[in-house]
């Protein structure tokens, strides 16, 4: 049972530059949710679902993209990257709230 | 938005000691958890609180929801090395409204 998998671990961009965060969990969870997370700071929310093709904006959703085509998968995607968006991301998932989390992308832009 | 005011923000104890921390907010919210996090690590869930008043324990932790449903308590009683890490409250906003908001987290040292 692998729980809440994110992929990659590490990641350095360069402004400008898109990506995708890739988050996967095996426990048929409908909820799933993105947070950052900021030296001295709690998580924020960016966004989250409450299941396949259903999602919302969270606390601070500006730069990032999300879909949930699928239960198990629920990608964040930077579109242009920004040296504000360097952080440490957590995926998430649940019944109905954040229950088990990843272990984190840490993400630099310079 | 809705701010959550976790404190405090570090404490060090002697093992064996009891810890209190606490969140309080100016917004009510539908779901009090609390969660634990290690260097490296995502949070892991503690305890999760659905209902005002509601008092309940995990091991030697003890969570409340507050009557208010503005505010919720975390106890650890005799507290042993192995409760290091930053603990974390966070609050669902209303029923049926999925967002989350977290506080600052309460980083705790025990020593030996």
């Amino acid at each position: 049972n692998a729980g809440v998998t994110q992929t990659p671990k590490f990641q350095v961009l360069k402004t400008g530059q898109s990506m995708t965060l890739q988050c996967a969990q095996d426990m048929n969870h409908e909820y799933m949710s993105w947070y950052r997370q900021d030296p001295g700071m709690g998580l924020r929310l960016i966004h989250y679902s409450v299941g396949a093709g259903i999602t919302d904006q969270g606390e601070v959703p500006n730069g990032y993209n999300v879909s949930r085509s699928t239960t198990e998968d629920f990608p964040l995607r930077l579109l242009s990257a920004a040296p504000s968006q360097t952080s440490v991301y957590f995926c998430a998932s649940g019944i109905n709230q954040p229950q088990h989390f990843g272990d984190g992308t840490r993400l630099s832009i310079l | 938005g809705q701010q959550l005011n976790q404190s405090p923000q570090s404490m060090f104890i002697q093992e064996g000691e009891d810890v209190s921390m606490n969140c309080t907010s100016s917004s009510i919210f539908n779901t009090w958890l609390w969660y634990k996090q290690d260097p490296g690590e995502g949070p892991v869930l503690l305890i999760a609180l659905y209902k005002a008043g509601e008092l309940t324990s995990n091991g030697r932790l003890t969570a409340q929801f507050g009557i208010t449903r503005k505010d919720s308590f975390l106890n650890i009683s005799a507290s042993i090395p192995s409760d290091v890490g930053i603990y974390f409250c966070a609050g669902q906003l209303s029923p049926g409204n999925n967002d989350m908001r977290f506080g600052a987290g309460t980083r705790l040292t025990v020593k030996p």
